[in-house]
């Protein structure tokens, strides 16, 4: 079965750090493009950040740019979210999701559950 | 803000159908495919619809999708009360160089 599972997520203080990790089953995540994308309570989804399959095209949303860095361990089957400089606007579910690669556009096909992040004093 | 506008809400008795719009402009939708994402309360978005019109497998195909310049439509027929749900459109946009999601459209079965 196609799972992804996103852990490390919890309460941290304006000004904090968190790293996020998104584990892979099921499927070789060397094959895939992975995204991070997030939702705040009561809001829409937010893409977050996309890194290739070989890790050499990386894009961050404007909104977390020079805070949050995105990583990948195609060996360990595993994505990774580090976030600096953590602020209350950054406080949602974040999920890691894979762009489908037979899509002709972007198109992310397989979702993990999410992982909490509450930044709060 | 949003780059994809849809409207807030729409609403239909059961077995009728319902049309979603999803406006943009040229550098996301106008230039890009367009997908569908379905949330159900308290989960993760699903994939619905995925370049502009395709069905992934397993979705039924009272979901349909097209695109027509700069805007988007997902069509459900036959509404039925599991389809209750927020429903995403998205895309790549190439100006800003990230993918954009619509602002949401909540769909309820009366």
């Amino acid at each position: 079965e196609v799972q992804l599972v996103e852990s490390g997520g919890g309460l941290v203080q304006p000004g904090g750090s968190l790293r996020l990790s998104c584990a892979a089953s099921g499927f070789t995540l060397s094959n895939y493009s992975m995204n991070w994308v997030r939702q705040a309570p009561g809001k829409g989804p937010e893409w977050v950040s996309y890194i290739s399959r070989s890790r050499n095209i990386i894009y961050y949303a404007d909104s977390v740019k020079g805070r949050i860095t995105i990583s990948r361990d195609n060996a360990k089957n595993s994505l990774y979210l580090q976030m600096n400089s953590l602020r209350a606007e950054d406080t949602a579910v974040y999920y890691c999701a894979r762009v489908e690669i037979a899509a002709d556009g972007t198109t992310f096909d397989c979702w993990g559950q999410g992982t909490l992040v509450t930044v709060s004093s | 803000q949003s780059v994809l506008t849809q409207p807030p809400s729409v609403s239909a008795a059961p077995g009728q159908k319902v049309t979603i719009s999803c406006s943009g402009s040229s550098s996301n939708i106008g230039n890009n495919y367009v997908s569908w994402y379905q949330q159900l309360p308290g989960t993760a978005p699903k994939l619905l619809i995925y370049d502009n019109n395709k069905r992934p497998s397993g979705i039924p195909d009272r979901f349909s999708g097209s695109k027509s310049g700069t805007s988007a439509t997902l069509g459900i027929t036959g509404l039925q009360t599991g389809d209750e749900a927020d429903y995403y459109c998205g895309t790549w946009d190439s100006s800003l160089s990230a993918y954009v999601f619509g602002t949401g459209t909540k769909v309820t079965a009366l």
